[in-house]
C-alpha cells in the first residue's frame, strides 16, 4: 500500500465546473497536509496547507481534511484552462518534517 | 521576496564522474529538504537540515550521495560516481523552524541532472 494515493487522472472538467481531487494516506500520525501544484517541466508550487479537520478555503481553493477517514481533498471553483496541471497531495511523516507526496492527479480544463 | 535558488538548472554528466549541485534557502528559513522527481517516480525524500541539528539522511539512496550545509544558509548535494538511475530533477525547499507555527515548504526551480 503507497503512503499517499491519488488517482493519476486525467481528470477533466471544463471551464468553470468545480474541481474535486481527492488523496487518502496511511500514516495516522500525519500532522501536515499540503497541495501542491505542478506544472509542466516546472518546480511544485504551495497552493494549500491543511492542519486540523474541516474546510479552509482560499479563494477559488478549498482545501478538506478529515484524519479519522485519513482523506484530503482539494477543491478548485470556476476551474480555468490555466488550472491545467498535476496537483500533488503531501503529507508529513510521523515524527519527521520531510514529506511524503502522492504520484500527482493530473487536471486537464477544457475551455 | 527572493525564493529558494539552486544552480545550475541543468547538469549533463557522464557516468562515474561527481556532480555538486547548490541550494541557497528562502532568507530566514532554517529547514532546508533536497527531494528528486524521476520520470515515472514520484517525489521522493532524499535529506533534511535543520539549524545546527544532525541531518535527516534516511532518504538518501546510497553512499555515493551526500550534501552538506554550511553556515546554516546554502547547502550543496553531492553525487559521487553518478549513475544512470541518478538521472532526475533534484529538487531543494526550504520552510521556518518546526514549532513555529508554520512547516509549509517552499521548492526551488529544481536542477535537472541527465547522466549519459
Amino acid at each position: 500500500q503507497k503512503e499517499v494515493e491519488q488517482n493519476s487522472g486525467p481528470l477533466s472538467v471544463p471551464e468553470g465546473a468545480i474541481a474535486s481531487l481527492n488523496c487518502t494516506y496511511s500514516d495516522r500520525g500525519s500532522q501536515s497536509f499540503f497541495w501542491y501544484r505542478q506544472y509542466s517541466g516546472k518546480s511544485p508550487e504551495l497552493i494549500m496547507s491543511i492542519y486540523s479537520n474541516g474546510d479552509k478555503e482560499d479563494g477559488r481553493f478549498t482545501a478538506q481534511l478529515n484524519k479519522a477517514s485519513q482523506y484530503v481533498s482539494l477543491l478548485i471553483r470556476d476551474s480555468q484552462p490555466s488550472d491545467s496541471a498535476t496537483y500533488l497531495c503531501a503529507v508529513t511523516a510521523t515524527g519527521f518534517q520531510k514529506l511524503v507526496f502522492g504520484t500527482g492527479t493530473r487536471l486537464l480544463v477544457s475551455p | 521576496g527572493a525564493g529558494v535558488s539552486q544552480s545550475p538548472s541543468n547538469k549533463v554528466t557522464e557516468k562515474g564522474k561527481d556532480v555538486e549541485l547548490r541550494c541557497d534557502p528562502i532568507s530566514g528559513h532554517t529547514a532546508l529538504y533536497w527531494y528528486r522527481q524521476s520520470l515515472g517516480q514520484g517525489l521522493e525524500f532524499l535529506i533534511y537540515f535543520q539549524g545546527n541539528s544532525a541531518p535527516d539522511k534516511s532518504g538518501l539512496p546510497s553512499d555515493r550521495f551526500s550534501a552538506e550545509r554550511t553556515g546554516g544558509s546554502v547547502s550543496t548535494l553531492t553525487i559521487q560516481r553518478t549513475q544512470q538511475e541518478d538521472s532526475a530533477v533534484y529538487l531543494c525547499a526550504s520552510s521556518l523552524a518546526p514549532g513555529t507555527g508554520s512547516d509549509e515548504q517552499f521548492f526551488g526551480p529544481g536542477t535537472r541532472l541527465t547522466v549519459l
